[in-house]
């Protein structure tokens, strides 16, 4: 199985400040044929489901504001908040889904400083 | 749009066995697979399995391999997700998810909350 570590597991931002989330990987989650990272973001509110912010890992979904991106290549990825708001406040995990079992990471909590 | 609706929260006795549905909405059921996933209390999400609205196809988390079962309900647009032999550790929130083959989930549905107590 991947397991997904993420770093930090928590962190407090200024609103307004950049947040960094870290995400690895046990092994690469590129498939070379294609060249495709298979790795999502979600965003996941208390008392609501996950929602997905990002996939391919950098492809933004549709109605994700533009502060949200994310980057990163083989097994090292990262999701930053590029201006933090209060809406923004939730935990995040990471996703693999190039083999299963699909695995998440643990979840990073970003709360407002 | 897009929407996934579950069915209610349950209440069940260890040893029992629970079956959560997931009515889907807004796009062309067959076109997509549906994934099942749990959240226990307070901890991160857990991939159960993946099933096909196509062809009904599966593929099991292998610790759950033998206790779940997934089936769609294409005239209806519904997934459902069985879970037997319950135990204590069962207890989780539910969700299901569009979802390509072995891809990202998007949408969830709101979650079932089963509650696994004697």
């Amino acid at each position: 199985d991947i397991v997904m570590t993420q770093s930090p597991d928590s962190l407090a931002v200024s609103l307004g400040a950049r947040a960094t989330i870290n995400c690895k990987s046990s092994q690469s989650v590129l498939y070379t044929s294609n060249n495709k990272n298979y790795l999502a973001w979600y965003q996941q509110k208390p008392g609501q489901p996950p929602k997905l912010l990002i996939y391919w890992a950098s492809a933004r979904e549709s109605g994700v504001p533009d502060r949200f991106s994310g980057s990163g290549s083989g097994t090292d990825f990262t999701l930053t908040i590029s201006s933090l708001q209060a809406e923004d406040v939730a935990v995040y995990y990471c996703q693999q889904y190039y083999s299963t079992p699909l695995t998440f990471g643990l979840g990073t909590r970003v709360e407002i400083k | 749009q897009v929407q996934m609706v579950q069915s209610g929260a349950e209440v069940k006795k260890p040893g029992a066995s629970v079956k959560v549905s997931c009515k889907a909405s807004g796009y062309s059921f067959t076109s997509y697979g549906i994934g099942w996933l749990r959240q226990a209390p307070g901890q991160g999400l857990e991939w159960m399995g993946w099933i096909s609205t196509y062809n009904g196809n599966t593929n099991y988390a292998q610790k759950l391999q033998g206790r779940v079962t997934m089936t769609t309900d294409s005239s209806t647009s519904t997934a459902y997700m069985e879970l037997r032999s319950l135990r204590s550790d069962d207890t989780a929130v539910y969700y299901c998810a569009r979802s390509g083959n072995a891809n990202w989930f998007d949408p969830w549905g709101q979650g079932t909350l089963v509650t696994v107590s004697s």
